[in-house]
Order: C-alpha cells, then structure tokens, then sequence
C-alpha cells in the first residue's frame, strides 16, 4: 500500500536562504508524486509532479524537487526563500488503481524577514 | 475561465440540520473528489467519483452523503449524523482516477468552511 510522511510539521526560514521540506514515501510500485501548496483559507495549487520521467522535477515558483528510489524519498527545495513561500505545503503519492491521492500531513512554511 | 466553483465559502449549521455544500466543475474532468482538512491533519478523502451515477465511500464517509448526477457536479451532503462537522471541505477533480503511475493531477476548489453553531 502507498503512503507518505513528510518529515518535519514546521520550517522556519528566513527571506533568501535556502528551502528544504523533506517527504518519504512508500510504494509497492513506481509511484506518481506531487507537491502542493496552499495559502491561508485557499485550495490547493500544484508545485510539480513527478510521473517516472527524469528524476529532477522542476515546478512554478522556483521550487523543485528529486525523486530518490533508493531513499524512498522526494524533497522540496527552492535556492532562495521568498517571503510569498510562507504557506502550507503536502506532498502527495499516487494511490492504488482506481482510487484517489493519498496526502501528507502538511509542512508548514514560515519565512521571516 | 476553467475551474472548479464551491459555494458557500462559509456556512453554518446548527444541532442536527443537514447541510449541503456545492461543487461545479467545467474542466470536462471525468474524477471527482470530496477532501476534508483539520487542523494538523492533512486532508482526508470523504468520497469520490469516477463517473456519473457511480461513487465510492473514502476513509471518513460517515455521516456524509454525495451524489453525482451530472459530469460537472459533486454536491456534498453533512447529515446530522456527523457529529463533529466543523471543517473545511475542499472539492477537487481530476481527468480520471489515480492509479500507480497515472500521475493524474488533481485540480482543487477554494473550499468552503462549516461551523457548527
């Protein structure tokens, strides 16, 4: 069965350092993989996904992220924190056939100036 | 503009009343989906649908309700039943449902939020 944890509930950074939330996921298959994020009061808006093609996935906003087989894992990283990148953010893996996205619990983001 | 439309942003209910919360998609998506988020909790999946006339129970369907008899809509019913409803409901569709590999992206509403009064 798939699921995902995403390792740290709150990161803290401060405006044009660098990103890091950390996301690992089990699979029985090559999953599908996503991020997402979301504003206060918001629906969710896709970063980028990962469908087995290459390995680094860039996405809007600067983000990108890489898919590790070996580690089970694929880590949202951005060079340089913006103070509009303060949100919460889920990584989400591909769910049996024929059933939905399975979510993290949510990272949220907080970046001060 | 393609999108998906929930109403009402805010709702309230009161001890024991139904309430119905609307989704209206015209992205031609195929999937519909009924996530529910808490504090903490990530998003939990309420229901979904692949098809018109066809829908399937998620982790937390008690005390909820759906039908689907349109492609473009996916309204979402809180019975009585459900005893603690206070949430907010995101709506979401997608071409077809998930599978391994499909990488079928989900598309999300702005979602609505139920207090209980």
């Amino acid at each position: 069965a798939q699921s995902v944890t995403q390792l740290d509930s709150h990161v803290s950074v401060s405006e044009g350092t660098p990103v890091l939330l950390r996301c690992n996921y089990s699979s029985s298959y090559s999953p599908s993989l996503f991020w997402y994020v979301q504003h206060p009061n918001k629906g969710l808006q896709l970063l980028l996904k990962y469908t087995s093609a290459a390995t680094l996935v860039k996405g809007i906003n600067g983000f990108e992220a890489e898919f590790k087989k070996s580690e089970t894992s694929f880590h949202l990283t951005k060079p340089s924190a913006h103070m509009s990148d303060a949100a919460e953010y889920f990584c989400v893996v591909g769910g049996q056939a024929g059933t939905a996205l399975i979510f993290g619990k949510g990272t949220t983001l907080s970046v001060s100036s | 503009d393609g999108g998906i439309t929930q109403s009402p942003k805010y709702l309230f209910r009161k001890e024991g009343q139904n309430v119905t919360l609307s989704c209206e998609q015209n992205l031609n998506h195929d999937a519909m989906y009924w996530y529910r988020q808490d504090p903490g909790q990530g998003l939990r999946l309420i229901y979904y649908s692949h098809i018109v006339n066809d829908f399937q129970k998620g982790d937390i369907a008690e005390g909820y309700s759906v039908s689907r008899e349109k492609k473009e809509s996916f309204p979402l019913t809180v019975t009585s039943a459900q005893k603690n409803p206070t949430a907010f409901y995101l709506c979401a569709s997608s071409m077809g449902l998930q599978g391994p590999v499909s990488g079928n992206t989900i598309y999300f509403g702005e979602g609505s939020w139920l207090t209980v009064v």
